[in-house]
This record gives structure tokens, C-alpha cells and sequence, in this order.
């Protein structure tokens, strides 16, 4: 198992550009999470989904939008890229078993918007 | 405030010691994580915890679901421990801001 893949691990973007990050898992989690972590901060909630289909905003979804059409696939989308989102992000999937959760996060992606 | 604080947020200690990581919480819970973020960035699960104790290797969790607390200790640390801990309870999954934990040789 390759567990959660995001790609690009870096990128500059230019104001008003648009990007996606990608991310896949190959466990077959139903839980997806996007979180972002900016210097000296916890990680923030951007999107979750909790399977093919679903998905809710969580704290700091403004700028960002998500899909979910498979179970492996939870894209996040930057519509117009503001100095804001400059941070690491992280892709995250759990899987929920009797006596309790397992979290498995992504290598993270560094976004620079200029 | 917080929904999750951590305590310290900056630790050095000699290799050998004991080391214990707090972290304190202000609402109701189902399940607390203890994760480590490596100075690379990656971001690895240590525990799941929803009462008790849970021990792997040389860490020990435990939590306290009454006082709102959690503790992270380390027996005989090590350099290669150094790296930053980070306590997330289970709502929607909120974040304390981390200890960063240096051992020095």
C-alpha cells in the first residue's frame, strides 16, 4: 500500500491563479480530510468527506473547494489564489474500528502564492 | 482560547530523560490522537486514545476524560525523538499548536 499520495510536494502560484492538489489513498478509507498548517499554528480543517459523494466544509473552507467522485480521490481545488493561502497542506484518511481511529496523513504540499 | 491546549510548547532535554507533554482540552470529546510531525514535515499517528492508558514502546498516552486532559511521556529519550507532538481531539477533529521536543545528545 503507497497509503496517501499528494502531489505536488511545492508550488508557486501568482496571484489569481488557480490550482488543484491532489490526493489518493489506496486503503479504502471512507474518511478524507484537507488541512492546512500555517507557521506556529495547529493544523486547520479546510474540507472533510466521509465517503464517495460526501463532503462538508470544515473551519477555514473559504477560497477552497472539494470533490469526492471515489473513495481514493479528494481533490482540493484553489479557485483564485490570494498571499493568504500561502501554507502546507495535508490530505488525511481514517479508517473508524471498534476501539477507535487511525489517521494516516499525506507528506504535505507547499504552496507559496506571490 | 484554544479548544486545545499544549503544554510546553518548546521542550530540550538531555538524551536519557523523561519526558511528559500535556495537553488540556475544553469540550466534550469522543477520542484524542497524539500524532508526531518530523522536522521533513511528515505527519505520523502515535495513539488513538479514549480512556486509560495506551503504552507503544517507549511511549506511554494516557487520558483523563473527566479532568479534560492528556499527557505524552517518553521513557529514555533518544536524539532521533526530537521532532513535534501534536494532540488532536476527536469532534471534528481540532488541532493543539504542538510541543516541539528537542533531545540533545
Amino acid at each position: 500500500n503507497a497509503g496517501v499520495t499528494q502531489t505536488p510536494k511545492f508550488r508557486i502560484l501568482k496571484i489569481g491563479q488557480s490550482m488543484t492538489l491532489q490526493c489518493t489513498q489506496d486503503m479504502n478509507h471512507n474518511y478524507m480530510y484537507w488541512y492546512r498548517q500555517d507557521p506556529g499554528m495547529g493544523l486547520k480543517l479546510i474540507y472533510y468527506s466521509v465517503g464517495a459523494g460526501i463532503t462538508d466544509k470544515g473551519e477555514v473552507p473559504n477560497g477552497y473547494n472539494v470533490s469526492r467522485s471515489t473513495t481514493e480521490d479528494f481533490p482540493l481545488r484553489l479557485e483564485l489564489a490570494a498571499p493568504s493561502q500561502t501554507s502546507v497542506y495535508f490530505c488525511a484518511s481514517s479508517y473508524h474500528r471498534t476501539g477507535g481511529e487511525k489517521l494516516f496523513f499525506g507528506s504535505g504540499t507547499q504552496l507559496s502564492v506571490l | 482560547k484554544n479548544e486545545v491546549e499544549q503544554s510546553p510548547q518548546n521542550l530540550t532535554a538531555q538524551e536519557g530523560e523523561f519526558i511528559t507533554i500535556n495537553c488540556s482540552y475544553s469540550v466534550g470529546i469522543s477520542a484524542l490522537h497524539w500524532l508526531q510531525q518530523h522536522p521533513g514535515g511528515g505527519i505520523v499517528s502515535l495513539f488513538m486514545l479514549s480512556s486509560g492508558k495506551k503504552k507503544h514502546g517507549r511511549l506511554i498516552a494516557t487520558i483523563n476524560i473527566q479532568e479534560k486532559h492528556s499527557s505524552l511521556h517518553i521513557t529514555a529519550s533518544h536524539p532521533r525523538d526530537s521532532a513535534v507532538y501534536i494532540c488532536a481531539v476527536r469532534k471534528k477533529l481540532t488541532f493543539g499548536t504542538g510541543t516541539r521536543l528537542t533531545i540533545i545528545p
